[in-house]
């Protein structure tokens, strides 16, 4: 079946401008987080979602990052007044249920900040 | 101090050879433990979990110490196609509601292996 999958892959932005980033879990998938990549280092958690409650926004790095699952399926991160700092691949993961089931990782959009 | 620490590499190895990764994590009520790997500009994808007793599969074996809260992974016979970077990573649970959590990774390790 499908995996989980992203858009845009990649995305330039000027900075200050907003961006939004997209994924689609693996249907069926309760559970769907957001983690973000820096180059060399390795994935970074920014939120968690269960269905439409985002439990977890801990690690979302200012008020600019922003992220919504409204109808438990598809979500959306976004990101206003982009700086260059926010240049990194964000990769959304989703797993079946609130267990302990393996995380299955979309192929991250790349985004970069002039 | 991260919470998942690796030696970030690069491992250089012939092919054939074995080599071992290590990786220390802090946080002692740590609940579930990973390989994941990572070509390169690709997505992290489960290589295997890891437990305490241990557990194989086929050329990759991988060990957990919780007293020490160390994990390894080992890889025998190294094949060219086993160059990527290896990730380790930990899944701490939430407290209050016994459920799993975010994952926390490492920096991973690379490794290249040659002909």
């Amino acid at each position: 079946g499908a995996g989980v999958s992203q858009s845009p892959r990649y995305k330039v932005a000027k900075r200050g401008q907003d961006v939004a980033l997209r994924c689609d879990p693996i249907s069926g998938h309760v559970s769907l987080f957001w983690y973000q990549q820096a180059l060399g280092q390795g994935p970074e958690f920014l939120t968690y979602f269960q269905n439409e409650a985002q439990l977890d926004k801990s690690g979302l790095p200012s008020d600019r990052f922003f992220a919504e699952r409204p109808e438990g399926s598809v979500s959306t991160l976004k990101i206003q007044r982009t700086q260059q700092e926010d240049s990194a691949v964000y990769l959304c993961a989703s797993s079946l249920a609130q267990g302990w089931e393996t995380q299955y990782f979309g192929p991250g959009t790349r985004l970069l900040v002039l | 101090r991260k919470e998942v620490e690796q030696d970030p590499g690069p491992f250089n190895v012939p092919e054939g050879a074995t080599v071992a990764f290590n990786c220390t994590y802090s946080n002692s009520a740590s609940q579930s433990f990973f390989w994941y790997r990572q070509d390169c500009r690709k997505e992290p994808k489960l290589l295997m979990s890891v437990y305490s007793s241990g557990n194989e599969d086929g050329r990759f074996t991988a060990q957990l110490n919780r007293a020490s809260q160390y994990i390894s992974l080992l890889i025998r016979d190294s094949k060219l196609s086993d160059s990527a970077t290896y990730l380790c990573v930990v899944n701490e649970g939430y407290l209050n509601t016994g459920t799993a959590s975010k994952l926390t990774f490492g920096t991973g390790t690379r490794l290249q292996v040659t002909l």
